[in-house]
């Protein structure tokens, strides 16, 4: 059964630092997205991205955030400057058009800023 | 704005007995319902949704109904097993946006 895969599984990054979230989606899925869950709190929405463009975001998706679709398979969260508050585990997710609701989950990044 | 309210856990159960974990929601417009489902190490795993009011998602033996008259989407099973001990989560979309708004969560813990 396809999955969404993500990787790393864990990144350590020091804080003001750069980090990658990498992710690749179901394969003939067209909407993208990121969640992020931070330690013992609800599962929050930052990005969904469509037709390589941000379609809809989330007060928490600032500008020091970013998504990119580098290539056919890849779908990208960078964090410019990476701060404490930024630990969490991040999910991605997609689903395969805009008529189809289902969204599914990779097993997500946990990202610990020292 | 939107949200999801979740009972508290953990929920602890022995095998075999009735599982019921409470959602209710708060939308602006005609929400589509979610359960997902997180077992330990994994990530979230869609489990049933429902689309419009007295619609009942199933999967697996569980069952949700969506009740607009009472805003809730309450998930249940009639016999739990121990391999259903996982986190649950309740969500919804809203009509014309693409997010999920996500309850807190609530563990399940079933013993043998």
């Amino acid at each position: 059964e396809p999955e969404v895969t993500q990787t790393p599984s864990h990144q350590v990054t020091q804080m003001g630092q750069e980090v990658i979230l990498r992710c690749v989606p179901i394969s003939n899925h067209l909407y993208f997205y990121w969640y992020r869950q931070i330690l013992g709190q609800k599962v929050e929405f930052l990005v969904s991205f469509y037709n390589n463009e941000i379609s809809e975001k989330s007060e928490i998706f600032d500008d020091q955030f970013s998504v990119e679709r580098p290539d056919g398979s890849n779908f990208t969260l960078k964090i410019r400057s990476t701060k404490l508050e930024d630990s969490a585990m991040y999910f991605c997710a997609s689903s395969e058009d805009r008529l189809v609701e289902e969204q599914y989950f990779g097993p997500g990044t946990r990202l610990t800023v020292t | 704005g939107n949200s999801v309210t979740q009972m508290e856990g953990p929920v602890t159960l022995s095998e075999e007995a009735f599982l019921t974990i409470n959602c209710t929601y708060t939308a602006t417009g005609y929400p589509s319902l979610f359960w997902y489902v997180q077992y330990p190490g994994e990530g979230l795993q869609l489990l049933l949704k429902a689309t419009k009011a007295d619609d009942k998602g199933s999967n697996k033996g569980f069952e949700a109904t969506y009740r607009k008259e009472t805003t809730s989407f309450h998930l249940e099973k009639g016999s739990v097993q121990v391999s259903d001990s996982a986190v649950y989560f309740c969500a919804l979309k809203d009509t014309g946006r693409r997010a999920l708004t996500f309850g807190s969560g609530t563990r399940l813990q079933v013993q043998p």
